[in-house]
């Protein structure tokens, strides 16, 4: 069975770029998540999908930050523009059952 | 205060020792519970999730859930060098956000 697939694997851009990341989940795992850790810390949630529906997206900074799950399979995550502090590593998982899956995330350098 | 807390570490233990990792959390409502190792540089992996109040092994790993104390707990039973990570609790509410809610990790070296 494939993982959580995610890309690209790292980044570099300067502050006040954009910056997109994509994400495409096991099949059949209707529940997408994009989480941020920052380093030290644990993974933090941005925006949670059910299908294509967002289910939770309160702790997502939605001045800078967008998501979406078109036909309810892939995401795409966006940073427009991007600050020093949202350099960190984004993780997309989804999840089947109670049990969440991570893809290897996208380490996010913004200087 | 947070809703997950954990002590950093780093928790140190010689090999072949049991490692004990804990967690607290404060909300009430929360339902479920899962202990994820995260190696340096790589994504959280599940090792353990628990439901009810007790114990629950799985190999050498047992997770602990006692509700009225709001804690949780994972002990690793003769440690090897290869469980050196960090290990995350994360809560699932069973009202409200619904998605985990994670710990900040405890990074535990185990010494050979």
């Amino acid at each position: 069975e494939a993982g959580v697939a995610q890309s690209p694997r790292y980044k570099i851009i300067e502050k006040r770029q954009s910056v997109a990341f994509w994400c495409n989940p096991i099949s059949g795992h209707a529940t997408l998540y994009w989480y941020q850790q920052i380093l030290g810390q644990g993974p933090k949630l941005l925006i949670q999908f059910q299908n294509n529906g967002v289910v939770d997206d309160s702790q997502l900074p939605k001045d800078r930050f967008s998501a979406e799950r078109l036909k309810g399979v892939d995401s795409t995550l966006k940073i427009q523009p991007a600050k020093l502090e949202d350099s960190a590593v984004y993780l997309c998982a989804s999840s089947s059952l109670e049990k969440l899956f991570f893809g290897s995330g996208t380490q996010l350098s913004v200087l | 205060q947070k809703e997950v807390e954990q002590n950093s570490g780093p928790l140190s233990v010689p090999e072949g020792a049991i490692a004990s990792l804990n967690c607290t959390y404060s909300d009430r409502v929360s339902q479920s519970f899962f202990w994820y190792r995260q190696y340096s540089g790589k994504s959280p992996e599940l090792i353990m999730s628990i439901y009810s109040n007790g114990d629950k092994e799985d190999g050498r790993f047992t997770a602990q859930l006692n509700k009225a104390s709001q804690y949780v707990s994972l002990l690793i039973r003769d440690s090897q060098p290869s469980d050196s990570a960090t290990y995350l609790c994360a809560v699932k509410k069973r009202t409200g956000r619904r998605a985990l809610t994670f710990g900040s990790g405890t990074r535990l070296q185990v010494q050979p």
